[in-house]
């Protein structure tokens, strides 16, 4: 399967824990986004990356989150002391930079959180 | 802020019947506009775009969405749903001031189609 993945699928964790998901975006794609989801609501925008470079993060990210791109590949979205309120879809998605189909992002299945 | 407004959250329809998602948004420049769909279980696949020309575009399984400027509207049809048409459909906006390429999605409709 060449799509985007992302581990683990779903994470319970206790309030005030911290937890790491990661992402593997479509090999060669340079562009790599970070979107919440919550019940009843369509995905919010969290970061970007261009490459490993982190180039936007949307006011939503709080200090308590960080997220990595270290080598242009994988990513990783961290979050530390969780709250009951992190807890939603955690979606990763990719796409080229250039080419027809750049701005056409590619979805993973998402990081279910639950934090109790 | 750009925003995006999908003003059905909830359809029900049977097989063969019309469809119509409406969607409009608020950035006044130039955009690209995206339909996902997510079948239960799935995750977010694209429908369709429109980057710029022809003002209707075809997307897959005989979707279609056309793009009115005057409006700010881009809304989804369907001239004959199926049962496997199930899903939540997600209308989104890249604002032209973005080059990131962020997507901006409204709220999404869940559609049922009764067999």
């Amino acid at each position: 399967d060449t799509g985007v993945s992302q581990d683990p699928r779903h994470k319970i964790t206790k309030r005030g824990q911290n937890v790491t998901f990661r992402c593997d975006p479509i090999s060669e794609h340079n562009r790599l986004y970070w979107y919440r989801q919550t019940l009843g609501q369509g995905p919010e925008f969290l970061t970007y990356f261009q490459n490993e470079a982190q180039l936007e993060k949307s006011r939503l990210l709080s200090d308590r989150f960080s997220a990595e791109r270290p080598k242009g590949s994988f990513s990783t979205l961290e979050i530390q002391r969780t709250e009951q309120g992190d807890s939603a879809m955690y979606l990763c998605a990719s796409s080229p930079i250039s080419g027809r189909f750049s701005y056409e992002q590619y979805f993973g299945p998402g990081t279910r959180l639950t934090v109790t | 802020a750009q925003s995006v407004s999908q003003h059905n959250h909830h359809v029900i329809l049977s097989e063969a019947a019309s469809l119509e998602l409406g969607c409009n948004y608020s950035y006044g420049g130039t955009v690209n506009l995206f339909w996902y769909v997510q079948y239960p279980g799935q995750h977010l696949q694209l429908l369709l775009k429109y980057f710029s020309g022809d003002p209707l575009v075809k997307g897959i399984k005989g979707f279609e969405a056309e793009f009115i400027k005057s409006k700010f509207s881009f809304n989804l049809r369907k001239p004959s749903v199926q049962w496997s048409d199930t899903a939540e459909y997600f209308c989104a906006v890249i604002g032209g001031s973005s080059n990131t390429g962020k997507l901006i999605f409204g709220q999404g409709t869940t559609l049922q189609v009764k067999p």
